[in-house]
């Protein structure tokens, strides 16, 4: 009965090598979050998907882009890993009111732990 | 600016005591989530409690419950009874369309 789904746990990739991680969800929220997480720091987000419409926050760096096809799965391309963006990368959902704006409690998932050699 | 400030980076209880974790944010906002997230050690971050800002009855969930001062802007959470698998990093966060977090608290319980 798992609602978030991120694959792979733990991903090992080189310097400078692209690289995917994935997220999907059983929940059919509208909206769906990245977040990056370095040791004992809170989540910082990264972007979200608000259905299919795309929102970037400001300090995200060019280097990483998301993708979503379709409800259920968000993508987080990472083009060009530095040894900096080693960290937990947290996949969330959350289901936004389309009639008020209300933002409702997010659900998240178990995270993928990126290595960057 | 929307902040969320957690000013004790680490907390420490004995096991069936009760400890209280502070929070206190600022926001313009009138309507808005308040949250406490607890996230183990390499496991995944759950949801502990939420508050809706117009609900003046604090909100509790079993042994968990929350002192909601909305004129200070203050957001505790009180775990009473504590057990070993309480230890965590808990955050408090806001929600007004967005989720801003705190810095974290650490709960050590001591056996």
């Amino acid at each position: 009965d798992a609602m978030v789904i991120q694959n792979p746990r733990y991903q090992v990739t080189q310097f400078g090598k692209p690289v995917t991680l994935s997220c999907s969800q059983t929940l059919n929220h509208n909206v769906m979050y990245w977040y990056q997480q370095k040791s004992s720091q809170a989540p910082k987000l990264l972007f979200h998907y608000y259905d299919k419409d795309f929102n970037n926050e400001a300090d995200t760096p060019d280097n990483f882009q998301s993708r979503r096809p379709n409800t259920s799965f968000c993508f987080l391309d990472i083009r060009s890993p530095g040894l900096g963006d080693a960290a937990m990368y947290l996949c969330a959902t959350s289901r936004v009111s389309r009639t008020s704006g209300s933002s409702y409690e997010q659900y998240f998932g178990p995270g993928t732990r990126l290595t960057v050699t | 600016a929307q902040t969320v400030t957690q000013s004790q980076p680490e907390m420490s209880v004995q096991e069936a005591e009760t400890v209280t974790l502070s929070c206190t944010y600022d926001t313009s906002e009138s309507d808005y989530y308040l949250f406490w997230y607890k996230q183990p050690p390499s496991r995944q971050m759950i949801l502990v409690i939420r508050q809706e800002a117009y609900k003046q009855q604090n909100a509790t969930e079993n042994r968990f419950s929350v002192n909601f001062q909305k004129a200070a802007k203050s957001f505790s959470l009180k775990i009473s009874d504590s057990q070993l698998g309480d230890a965590a990093m808990y955050f408090c966060a806001l929600n007004t369309g967005k989720l801003i977090f705190g810095q974290g608290t650490t709960l050590q319980v001591k056996p």
